[in-house]
């Protein structure tokens, strides 16, 4: 199957810093990539909606400062934690949908950062 | 509400034994069904898509009933490597929206 890779795959911050965590399709062009928090037995919450080449789609509740989403090119979106705080500490998991099938969505192995 | 509702288990099962997850969603206007497998700090995988004429793959049948807007998976002969959190997920739009997941663990 198509191949969405995450980096860094953990991280360890500082309250007060930022945090940039890239999403990579490998083998497909994804104009459209996803971005989840999963918290300690919740479930995946869509935080966001990133189209290549234009502003993100935030879900309610999600701050779009704090978040800032990027999605420059067709194989690569980017989110970046902002002054981060303890309770960010999350399961960051990104996911995209390649651009010819427009169907399935291939989720990226996450991103575990804990904030101090 | 949550508009996907899963029991969170955990489901505890010797190997060899059939267990059966459900899952109710509540807008009735989603459009697709699937079944994903979350192994521990992993990423959801897909397992199964789910239709209403049921399908089956292996050990494993999911079922669909819209009136109902109920949805549930059967494991057959339990193994293991089944052990995992199993996620009900609704596609509206272009979103997903999953469930909390409910949790296997297969015992020799």
């Amino acid at each position: 199957g198509a191949v969405v890779s995450q980096h860094p795959s953990r991280v360890i911050c500082k309250s007060g810093t930022s945090v940039k965590i890239e999403c990579r399709s490998l083998d497909f062009q994804a104009t459209t990539m996803f971005w989840y928090r999963q918290f300690p037995k919740k479930s995946l919450m869509l935080m966001a909606t990133s189209n290549e080449g234009s502003k993100a789609t935030y879900e309610q509740g999600v701050e779009k400062d704090k978040f800032l989403i990027n999605h420059a090119s067709l194989t690569l979106s980017t989110l970046t934690v902002t002054s981060a705080h303890p309770e960010d500490s999350s399961f960051y998991i990104c996911s995209a949908r390649d651009r010819i099938s427009a169907y399935e969505q291939y989720f990226g192995p996450g991103t575990r950062l804990t904030v101090t | 509400r949550k508009e996907v509702e899963q029991d969170p288990g955990p489901f505890n099962v010797p190997e060899g034994a059939t267990v059966a997850f459900n899952c109710t969603y509540s807008n009735s206007a989603s459009q697709s069904f699937f079944w994903y497998r979350q192994d521990c700090r992993k990423e959801p995988k897909l397992l199964m898509s789910v239709y209403s004429s049921g399908n089956e793959d292996g050990r494993f049948t999911a079922q669909l009933n819209r009136a109902s807007q109920y949805i549930s998976l059967l494991i057959r002969d339990s193994k293991l490597s089944d052990s995992a959190t199993y996620l009900c997920v609704v596609r509206n739009t272009d979103k997903l929206i999953f469930g909390t997941g409910t949790r296997l663990q297969v015992f020799p």
